[in-house]
C-alpha cells in the first residue's frame, strides 16, 4: 500500500529552468510533507516542508505548493542548477512523527 | 556538530550468515530510527527509537532482525540469518526529542550497504 507516490521516476532540465517535481498521498492523517534529497552514498537531506495548514512554503530558490483537495504536492526549484541533479524524496507524517516516504524522482540538471 | 555515523558503509554477506551495523546518532539526540531502503523504493522505517526504549517496531521482521540502543545513545541493527530480499541500503537517522506539535527534523546518517549473495 503506497501511501505517498512519486510517478516520475526521473526528470531532465536544463539549467536556469524550472524543475518541478510531483506527488500524490493518500492518507487524509497526513498532516505535514517534506521534501528531502539524496546525493549517491550519502543519506537523505532535509530540504524543505510544509504544514497542512498552509498552501505554500518558499525557501530560496525552493518552493512547495500543497493541495489538500487533491492530495497532490510538488516542488518548485527556479532556477535550476547542475547542483541540484540528485534523487528528491517526498515525505508525510501524522502526529507520531513517523515519516512515509515515495519511492523518489531522480533530477537531472543539464548545462 | 558532528552528524550520524554509521559503520561499516558496506558490507557483504552470504545468505543466511549474520551481520550487525551500528550508528552513532548526534548528540544529545534522543530519538533514533533505522530504515530499510531497497533500490528504487523509498527508506521505510524499520524501528523508532526514543532514548532507549521502543516506540515503533511495526515493520521490523522480528524473526531476523533485532535492534538495540543501550544507554538510550548508539544502537545496532542486527540481521540472523540474511536472506536475498535483505539486500539495501539500512540508514540510521536521529532527531531531537518533540517537546509539543510540529515537526522535529530527522537527521540521516550515510547508510550501510548491504549485499546479500
Amino acid at each position: 500500500d503506497q501511501q505517498v507516490k512519486q510517478n516520475s521516476p526521473s526528470l531532465s532540465v536544463q539549467e536556469g529552468r524550472i524543475s518541478i517535481l510531483n506527488c500524490d498521498y493518500t492518507n487524509s492523517m497526513f498532516d505535514y510533507f517534506l521534501w528531502y534529497k539524496k546525493y549517491p552514498a550519502e543519506g537523505p537531506t532535509f530540504l524543505i516542508s510544509i504544514s497542512s495548514i498552509k498552501d505554500k512554503n518558499e525557501d530560496g530558490r525552493f518552493t512547495v505548493f500543497l493541495n489538500k483537495s487533491a492530495k497532490h504536492l510538488s516542488l518548485h526549484i527556479v532556477p535550476s542548477q547542475p547542483g541540484d541533479s540528485a534523487v528528491y524524496f517526498c515525505a508525510a507524517t501524522g502526529t507520531a512523527s513517523k515519516l512515509t516516504f515515495g519511492t523518489g524522482t531522480r533530477l537531472q540538471v543539464t548545462l | 556538530e558532528a552528524g550520524v555515523a554509521q559503520s561499516p558503509r558496506y558490507k557483504i554477506i552470504e545468505k543466511r550468515q549474520s551481520v550487525a551495523f551500528w550508528c552513532n546518532p548526534i548528540s544529545g539526540h534522543a530519538t533514533l530510527y533505522w530504515y530499510q531502503q531497497i533500490l528504487g523504493q523509498g527508506p521505510k522505517l524499520l524501528i523508532q527509537f526514543q532514548n532507549n526504549g521502543v516506540v515503533d517496531d511495526s515493520q521490523l521482521p522480528k524473526d531476523r532482525f533485532s535492534a538495540e540502543r543501550l544507554k538510550g545513545v548508539d544502537s545496532t541493527l542486527k540481521i540472523q540469518p540474511a536472506k536475498l530480499e535483505d539486500s539495501a541500503v539500512y540508514l540510521c537517522a536521529s532527531s531531537s526529542f518533540r517537546t509539543s506539535g510540529g515537526y522535529n527534523e530527522q537527521f540521516f546518517g550515510p547508510g550501510t550497504r548491504l549485499t546479500v549473495l
